[in-house]
């Protein structure tokens, strides 16, 4: 079965510092795999996705992630991190012919000025 | 089109009463999906429809839970019989295509409180 592991619950980073958040991903078949992030209250917004071809995308807001197939990761960065960005960020796979989502727990980003 | 629109976006509800909640997905979106979010964790999928297909439901969907989407347009979530448990964000998502490699939108998501 398909699963995604966000082993940080909590990390908290300096305004202007560099970010990277962790996810591992358990995925039979080329794995899609998507960075949603979730300000509270609110849905869900895509920040990139990754089908095929070049293993470094970039996303919106400045941020890029790498695919790693021997590792089974995938890799949410950025290079200078602003108090907006502070929110939960999920990292999914999809599944399934018809791409159905299978999230991480999520990991909580805090700002510290 | 403004995107995937929930309706209500918050649903208080006495244990027992039934609910229903509406989504309206972004025009021409063939596909439609419903998750369920508690809190401190990812979404979970529960259902998906194509067009007015319900292709899929998730073992989550128990008995008391029915989704719809009548002509393929807009979609109903109902909970009868609501117990505590149910008390969680629910999300619904389209997506345009027939390909596994389509983007999923969301909602701003129903909040259900059960009391």
């Amino acid at each position: 079965a398909q699963s995604v592991t966000q082993p940080d619950i909590h990390i908290t980073v300096s305004e202007g510092a560099s970010l990277e958040l962790r996810c591992n991903y358990s995925y039979g078949a080329t794995p899609y795999l998507f960075w949603y992030v979730q300000s509270p209250g609110q849905g869900l917004q895509l920040l990139l996705k990754y089908f095929s071809g070049d293993t470094l995308v970039q996303g919106i807001k400045g941020f890029e992630a790498e695919f790693k197939r021997s590792q089974s990761s995938f890799n949410l960065r950025k290079p200078s991190v602003h108090w907006s960005d502070a929110a939960e960020y999920f990292c999914a796979v999809g599944a399934g012919g018809f791409q159905k989502l299978v999230f991480g727990t999520g990991t909580r980003l805090l700002v510290s000025p | 089109d403004t995107g995937v629109s929930q309706d209500p976006r918050h649903k208080i509800t006495k244990r027992g009463q039934n609910v229903t909640f509406r989504c309206d997905p972004i025009s021409e979106h063939n596909r439609l999906y419903w998750y369920r979010q508690t809190l401190g964790q990812g979404p979970e999928f529960l259902t998906y429809f194509q067009n007015e297909a319900q292709l899929e439901k998730s073992r989550l969907l128990s008995d008391r839970f029915s989704a719809e989407r009548p002509k393929g347009s807009f979609s109903t979530l109902e909970i009868q019989r609501t117990e505590q448990g149910d008390s969680a964000m629910y999300l619904c998502a389209s997506s345009l295509g027939t390909g596994e490699n389509t983007e999923a939108f969301f909602g701003q998501g129903t909040r259900l409180t059960v009391v």
